[in-house]
């Protein structure tokens, strides 16, 4: 169980142009998602927290303006990532969990964008 | 500030033991978890310490000591499929989870 699922796996985009990536939780109703950005070689670093059905709590140094999330049901978040630039590029995860005491987080496969 | 420290890379050879540390300095505590994640790939679960003491999942296992603000994962009869990073991460006061930067770990035969 707790099985959470990212699409796309890989996507490669022009600069300038959006980028959507959809997180699901299949078989829970997560509480809450969290998005993370992974560098090569290095540590995850989590971008934002979201709750269904209000705003993200965006990290210090994150412009929630060019990330927009969106979690609009206890399944399905979205992160897009507007008017991308080639440092954008980057490993995204999401994570979800059942938002109790025992707050493991269940990660999706992640989503690697290259922008050219 | 909140802080979590573990060592960024270790070497070891594959069949031995190996121990990685993690201390921590966080506001409250509700758990540490351990992760596994190998390169290119997400993080999968392996243990959860709430309470002092070890806890032992097969070759895997995982200390606490909260006094000490400390914990251990010790990895046993290793395998060349053990080669990843490990990250230590804390639940805080208000549940959040603070990670770790992660410990590479590397197998040699």
């Amino acid at each position: 169980g707790a099985v959470v699922s990212q699409h796309p796996s890989r996507v490669i985009c022009k600069s300038g142009t959006s980028v959507k990536i959809e997180c699901r939780s299949l078989d829970f109703q997560a509480t809450t998602m969290f998005w993370y950005r992974q560098f090569p070689k290095q540590s995850l670093m989590l971008m934002a927290t979201s709750n269904e059905g209000s705003k993200a709590t965006y990290e210090q140094g994150v412009e929630k303006d060019k990330f927009l999330i969106n979690h609009a049901s206890l399944t399905l978040s979205t992160l897009t990532v507007t008017s991308a630039h080639p440092e954008d590029s980057s490993f995204y995860i999401c994570s979800a969990n059942f938002g109790t005491d025992y707050n493991e987080q269940f990660f999706g496969p992640g989503t690697r964008l290259t922008v050219l | 500030g909140q802080n979590i420290d573990q060592p960024t890379e270790m070497t070891a050879t594959e069949g031995a033991i190996v121990q990685i540390n993690c201390t921590y300095q966080t506001s409250g505590f509700n758990g540490l978890f351990w992760y596994q994640q190998h390169a290119g790939e997400a993080p999968t679960f392996l243990s959860y310490n709430v309470l002092d003491g070890l806890e032992e999942k097969g070759r895997f296992s995982s200390f606490l000591s909260r006094s000490k603000g400390y914990s251990y994962l010790l990895l046993k009869e290793l395998q060349m499929k053990d080669s990843a990073s490990y990250l230590c991460a804390v639940s805080d006061s208000n549940y959040q989870l603070i990670w770790g930067a992660g410990t590479k770990l590397i197998i040699k035969p």
